[in-house]
């Protein structure tokens, strides 16, 4: 059964940073792109981030271009989301997501979330 | 920026047909997926490539996409039907999303 378990969210005061991690299970971590998506409260779900199955490949949505970096260990099955100088607008729920390996990518599992309040 | 928008809400009633659009530069000319998100839960997939459906996913959930347009139509809508439902492609490798669309099952 394949899982997603995020990790990492929580308050943290604007300008400040946060890394979120999320662990997968039940499939070859390795040979699956990964997406980020948020979802701010009572919004719509917004692209964020992806990463190839190598993690030789990122990709990232212009608003956190420069300030957001995501990353993988492949040995730890584990996805990562370094984020840097946050603002009050990325506040939201961030979903971490394993994408298929079909044209388009389309997204088949996703996690629970996990909550980024950007607060003073 | 590549944007894809959807209607905010579209209302049927139960056992009715109900057809969200999602309108994109030459959406046609890249694949569309949707997805199903309810109150509290995480996005489901229920439509990739425009009209394939995902296992577990019921038949009265259809797709279409050409020119500008990508359609999610639900056939025989049901209550559980009730939910938000994003359209989202790729462009550049860059993921996108529409707006979103409340299904309201009245």
């Amino acid at each position: 059964e394949v899982q997603l378990l995020e990790s990492g969210g929580g308050l943290v005061q604007p300008g400040g940073s946060l890394r979120l991690s999320c662990a997968a299970s039940g499939f070859t971590f390795s040979s699956y792109a990964m997406s980020w998506v948020r979802q701010a409260p009572g919004k719509g779900l917004e692209w964020v981030s992806a990463i190839s199955g190598s993690g030789g490949s990122t990709y990232y949505a212009d608003f956190v271009k420069g300030r957001f970096t995501v990353s993988r260990d492949n040995s730890k099955n584990t996805l990562y989301l370094q984020m840097n100088s946050l603002r009050a607008e990325d506040t939201a729920v961030y979903y971490c997501a394993k994408e298929t390996n079909i044209a388009a990518r389309p997204v088949d599992y996703w996690g629970q979330g996990t909550l980024v309040t950007v607060s003073s | 920026s590549y944007e894809l928008t959807q209607p905010p809400s579209v209302s049927v009633s139960p056992g009715q047909t109900a057809s969200i659009t999602c309108s994109g530069d030459k959406l046609g000319d890249k694949y569309a997926c949707w997805y199903q998100q309810k109150p509290g839960q995480s996005p489901v997939l229920v439509l990739y490539q425009d009209n394939k459906r995902p296992s577990g996913i019921p038949e009265r959930f259809s797709g279409s996409n050409s020119g500008n347009t990508a359609t999610l139509t639900i056939s025989g809508t049901q209550a559980m039907d009730e939910a938000d439902y994003y359209c989202q492609a790729w462009d550049s490798s860059t993921g996108v999303f529409g707006g979103g669309t409340k299904l309201t099952v009245l």
